[in-house]
């Protein structure tokens, strides 16, 4: 089956920690994406990757860094720097021509103690 | 720039009742607009998308929505709603080139009382 996996489904850190989250598609989409969901805020956009080994920052990358080594994979690092970490973290992709819809993975709901 | 505003982060309906859910939304170029919607602690799931052809687009699950250019407006409706349909619902715009990330709306939790 086709889609994206999200991994792992919950996280706990301690405060100061570097955490990674793992974003694996094989959907054969180019641009991949993530975001953060907190209550009553919707969705923010953390980093976007439209090409392997290139990627933007959203609009609320400060704390963050990714990496895009391959089309399907985009791993979200959570470093020290991040002064409010405990989220809900959505995976996201789709093909990069034309009107498309992004695909969601599952989520990773990261909680720092 | 593009922004869009969900009107009521709670709605309360009846089962068999109209579903209304309200997005309007700001862009600078002619936007491509998505319903989306969330079960708790999932992923995000398209209901659907305008992308300029009808102005009336249907849905999964008898959803449908109308994009009014004059109102800013991309409303969701389901003509009779169901106990299954309570969930979180998201409006989102994109452009057609540039940045093609989603910018979504605050987000409106939907309540179906039996």
């Amino acid at each position: 089956d086709g889609g994206i996996t999200q991994s792992p489904k919950y996280l706990f850190r301690k405060e100061g920690q570097n955490v990674t989250l793992s974003c694996e598609q094989n959907l054969n989409h180019d641009a991949m994406y993530w975001y953060r969901q907190d209550p009553g805020q919707g969705l923010r956009l953390i980093y976007y990757s439209q090409i392997v080994n290139d990627f933007q920052k959203g609009d609320i990358a400060e704390g963050y860094s990714v990496s895009r080594e391959k089309k399907e994979s985009f791993p979200l690092t959570v470093t020290s720097a991040q002064k409010n970490p405990t989220a809900f973290y959505l995976c996201a992709s789709s093909i990069d021509r034309g009107v498309t819809e992004q695909f969601f993975g599952p989520g990773t709901r990261l909680t720092v103690l | 720039a593009q922004s869009v505003t969900q009107l009521g982060s709670h709605v309360s309906v009846s089962e068999g009742a109209l579903v209304l859910l309200r997005c309007n939304y700001s862009s600078s170029v002619p936007p491509y607009l998505f319903w989306y919607v969330q079960y708790p602690n999932q992923g995000l799931q398209l209901l659907l998308k305008y992308t300029s052809a009808a102005t009336l687009v249907k849905g999964i699950n008898g959803f449908e929505a109308e994009f009014k250019k004059s109102e800013t407006s991309f409303h969701l409706t389901k003509p009779s709603a169901h106990m299954s349909d309570a969930a979180e619902y998201f409006c989102a715009v994109s452009g057609a080139s540039g940045r093609r990330a989603l910018t979504f709306g605050s987000g409106t939790r939907l309540q179906v009382q039996p």
